[in-house]
């Protein structure tokens, strides 16, 4: 079967730093997609990471280890904008359908 | 246009109706993905086409539904004898080969 996990809600504080985890048990993996998505709207494409180690975007890096099924978004400087949905998708082998998890919501206090 | 475009945008139907939604994807774009999304939740995976042929429709709920993508451009997704319980918002997105899909505006289906 396929799995996608990450924390449903997470709070952070303006100009703070937060970190968005997420695990995930699939039977093959080609890649990894971060997006965002604001309520209302459709998910816009954040990053890709397919092989291990820190991808840096910005004020957004994501982190992947395939050994753990483990990945991250990091984002620092937080904004208000920055309230939204988080979602982590994987690409399955074969395929290449593209899975998604829940998503985590994201509130961003002044 | 630059982006996925979707139609319509909203759609309200009764019970038992069939509807047809349409997807517009990026050109050139060899992929093309239908999700459909309930409120609080991450896109479900319905159906994915490489070229004109469905790699892997094993999304799909039941044979209530089906897509076709005829000419491995736009694809149009069918729902017959709708149901309430297929009211969602359904998201369509189109990548080149293996690159991450973007996705359209999505349209917001409504079944009374």
């Amino acid at each position: 079967g396929q799995n996608i996990d990450q924390p449903t809600e997470m709070t952070a504080t303006e100009g703070a730093i937060v970190q968005i985890n997420c695990t995930y048990q699939t039977s093959g993996f080609n890649g990894l997609f971060w997006y965002q998505q604001h309520a209302g709207e459709a998910p816009t494409f954040l990053s890709y990471n397919v092989l291990d180690g820190l991808e840096e975007k910005g004020r957004f890096s994501s982190f992947l280890s395939r050994s753990k099924g483990y990945s991250y978004l990091l984002l620092k400087e937080l904004q208000m904008k920055d309230s939204a949905s988080y979602l982590c998708a994987v690409s399955v082998n074969r395929d290449d359908k593209i899975i998604f998890g829940k998503g985590t919501r994201l509130h961003i206090l002044p | 246009g630059a982006g996925v475009s979707q139609t319509p945008s909203n759609k309200v139907t009764e019970k038992g109706k069939y509807v047809e939604l349409r997807c517009d994807p990026i050109s050139g774009h060899t992929a093309l993905y239908w999700y459909r999304q309930s409120l609080g939740q991450g896109p479900e995976f319905l159906i994915y086409f490489q070229g004109t042929g469905a790699a892997d429709d094993s999304g799909l709920p039941n044979d209530r539904f089906f897509a076709v993508r005829p000419e491995g451009s736009v694809s149009t997704l069918k729902i017959q004898r709708t149901e309430r319980g297929d009211s969602a918002v359904y998201l369509c997105a189109s990548s080149w080969r293996q690159g991450p899909p973007f996705f359209g505006p999505g349209t917001r289906l409504t079944v009374l």
